[in-house]
């Protein structure tokens, strides 16, 4: 059973197109994360939520919109995708807020934009 | 702005090895540590976490410490397999976040 699940792992589209990424997590955490790897492999938080709530929202586009319809579900939405956005997102979870949890990361999701 | 190092960028040494991966973090007030690894193409797996009241943890032939006073942290990989070639990645939280900052990672290369 896979802990931390994302879909799709591959996506390639238009500059202008709006896209979706699925996440899900099996593990009973209530904490859960989008990080994005740019081409140098440099991890970075764009989003997290507690228990549905937004706590954690860095300086990303308002084009991304992350929705938390459950805690065992983080989805992100991305309009108007431009070539910067081309990266891999990876959508983590956690027990606990603040400093309690240890992190478990999804497999990615490979983003082109063309 | 917490912003993690890791040095060597990469490195590459023959099967059997005992090897060090060094993590430094700017701000020193380290509540969480974890180290990951990251095979190509793939996701993160976690290797290690060091809670708040630790210093230490091992696990099989790994072993990590954190020193909080000087914000830096080390992995030690006793010898090496070629197994164990991927990135190696560290990533810390500080008192009060609730978010876990990454270091620039580690490329290492077992040779066989």
């Amino acid at each position: 059973d896979t802990a931390v699940s994302q879909t799709p792992k591959y996506l390639v589209t238009q500059m202008g197109n709006d896209k979706s990424i699925k996440c899900e997590q099996n593990l009973g955490h209530d904490t859960m994360y989008w990080y994005k790897q740019d081409s140098k492999k440099f991890l970075k938080i764009m989003f997290s939520y507690n228990n549905k709530e937004l706590i954690i929202n860095e300086t990303v586009p308002n084009r991304f919109s992350p929705k938390s319809p459950d805690k065992a579900h983080l989805n992100l939405h991305i309009n108007s995708l431009e070539l910067g956005d081309s990266a891999v997102y990876f959508c983590a979870s956690s027990y606990g807020t603040g400093n309690t949890g240890e992190l478990f990361f999804g497999e990615g999701s490979r983003l082109t934009v063309l | 702005k917490q912003e993690v190092t890791q040095i060597p960028a990469a490195l590459s040494v023959p099967e059997g090895e005992n090897l060090v991966l060094n993590c430094s973090f700017t701000d020193s007030a380290i509540y969480n540590l974890q180290w990951f690894r990251q095979d190509p193409g793939k996701g993160l797996t976690s290797l290690l976490l060091i809670q708040s009241s630790q210093r230490e943890q091992t696990s099989g032939r790994l072993n990590a410490s954190l020193d909080k006073s000087s914000g830096r942290s080390t992995l030690y990989i006793a010898a090496s397999q070629p197994g164990d070639s991927a990135t190696y990645l560290c990533a810390g939280t500080t008192s009060g976040t609730y978010k876990y900052i990454f270091g620039t990672g580690t490329r290492l290369k077992v040779l066989a």
